[in-house]
């Protein structure tokens, strides 16, 4: 299967900053990118979709001026958590689809945030 | 909630047992996915069946597709202790340009 990664794997920071997050497609063109959220125990929960070129869609309830996210090529997807709080800490998972998908969205590893 | 419901939520089996998970959706879809996520870490495809099949397997995996009843069945057999994970089901609506919607999820423990 296709290869997606996120950087970083672990993030810490204190309250009131703000954290990239990065997703690649490393082997194929994401035409679409998807970004979840999973709190502890918890299933995952769409945040956003993410067109290349295009802005993102967000799901009832989530604060677009908060996460902030860019498609900026078909390989990358970047969600920016601006001015995090420890509510915000969680587990974020990107996923990225393509055209030759054939309907299956392919993970990352997902990112762990947690906000002092 | 426009998520699916899965049970058990959790379950836990000796090692070579048989492990089943059901999963029930609440719109139309194309397709339906079973990943599997072990503590921490990113999630594992396993298995898409389509909207048309009934039944799908792949290796000690069988699941099984009901779209009158709108559930789906996740069958492990021969369990191993590898298998401990959580294991979500995912939908896709027909319109829903490939959204997925996550059941709650499983905690499967395998008891050596």
């Amino acid at each position: 299967g296709a290869v997606v990664s996120q950087h970083p794997s672990r993030v810490i920071c204190k309250s009131g900053t703000s954290v990239k997050i990065e997703c690649r497609s490393l082997d194929f063109q994401a035409t679409t990118m998807f970004w979840y959220r999973q709190f502890p125990k918890q299933s995952l929960m769409l945040m956003a979709t993410s067109n290349e070129g295009s802005k993102a869609t967000y799901e009832q309830g989530v604060e677009k001026d908060k996460f902030l996210i860019n498609h900026a090529s078909l390989t990358l997807s970047t969600l920016t958590v601006t001015s995090a709080h420890p509510e915000d800490s969680s587990f974020y998972i990107c996923s990225a689809y393509g055209l030759r998908s054939y309907n299956e969205q392919f993970f990352g590893p997902g990112t762990r945030l947690t906000v002092l | 909630s426009q998520q699916g419901e899965e049970d058990p939520q959790a379950l836990s089996i000796q090692e070579g047992e048989n492990a089943t998970m059901n999963c029930s959706y609440k719109t139309s879809i194309n397709n339906l996915q079973w990943y599997r996520q072990n503590s921490g870490r990113g999630l594992v495809h396993l298995i898409l069946i389509r909207s048309n099949e009934r039944e799908k397997h792949s290796g000690r995996l069988r699941v099984t597709l009901d779209t009158s009843k709108k559930s789906s069945s996740l069958l492990i057999t021969a369990s191993r202790a590898a298998d401990t994970a959580s294991y979500f089901c995912a939908t896709d609506r027909i319109q829903g340009a490939q959204k997925l919607v996550f059941g709650q999820g499983t905690r499967l423990t395998i008891n050596p």
